[in-house]
């Protein structure tokens, strides 16, 4: 089964421009999340979409907003970027919510875009 | 969020066991522990989670404190391969979820 994949991997961006990032989650996962992960404030939680919802949401300005597709592919964009969005970005996705009947604990990583913004 | 303490480094030396110790003093009744690693230029990888009695699988057991106000990630015999930061999380047990790192503990494996 192939894993999380995200696009593109690499990309520079000029500040003040804005920025859509794709993920595809393991086929038949239906939640996919996103995190963010800087040297300075390691890894943080940005949102997690469930059957095109957002259903929890962490502490980053509205600049930041994502989307699910039926298909539960996933992108999140990033407006009006600014220096300190440079980061890595990271996509993870698992079956369903925990709870739910055929739940999993178990959330996948996928390898990340690396956003450098100039 | 309950918060997770754990040391920032750890060294070890291959074919040896380690333990990471993880405390979590302010953890509810209902938190589960999680175990996730993140190896050089990886996403975090899934280790193991368990919410009170030990667990165990291919990559990990996790041994939980009776309190469950800190628990142990042990590696039975580590290789150069398990070199990575290892987080240890606590999450609710329903609904989304997002999932709070900490800084993490970076292990060092000797040859």
């Amino acid at each position: 089964k192939a894993g999380v994949t995200q696009t593109p991997r690499y990309l520079i961006k000029t500040r003040g421009q804005q920025v859509t990032l794709s993920c595809s989650p393991i086929s038949g996962h239906r939640s996919v999340s996103w995190y963010q992960q800087t040297p300075g404030q390691g890894l943080q939680f940005l949102f997690e979409y469930f059957s095109e919802t957002q259903r929890n949401k962490g502490n980053f300005p509205g600049r930041f907003s994502g989307r699910q597709f039926s298909n539960s592919r996933s992108e999140m964009n990033v407006s009006t970027l600014e220096l300190g969005d440079s980061a890595l970005y990271l996509c993870a996705s698992r079956s369903t919510l925990p709870g739910l009947a055929g739940s999993s604990y178990e959330q996948y990583f996928g390898p990340g875009t690396r956003l450098t913004v100039t | 969020d309950a918060k997770t303490t754990q040391p920032n480094s750890m060294e070890s030396n291959e074919e040896e066991p380690v333990h990471l110790p993880c405390n979590h003093s302010t953890i509810s009744g209902t938190d589960y522990i999680h175990w996730y690693r993140q190896l050089p230029s990886q996403g975090p990888e899934y280790v193991i989670h368990g919410l009170t009695s030990n667990v165990n699988n291919r990559m990990a057991s996790l041994a939980i404190a009776e309190d469950r106000k800190s628990s142990t990630l042990i590696l039975h015999r580590a290789t150069l391969r398990d070199a990575a930061v290892y987080y240890c999380i606590l999450s609710a047990p329903q609904g989304a979820q997002k999932l709070v790192f900490g800084q993490g503990t970076r292990l060092t494996i000797n040859p």
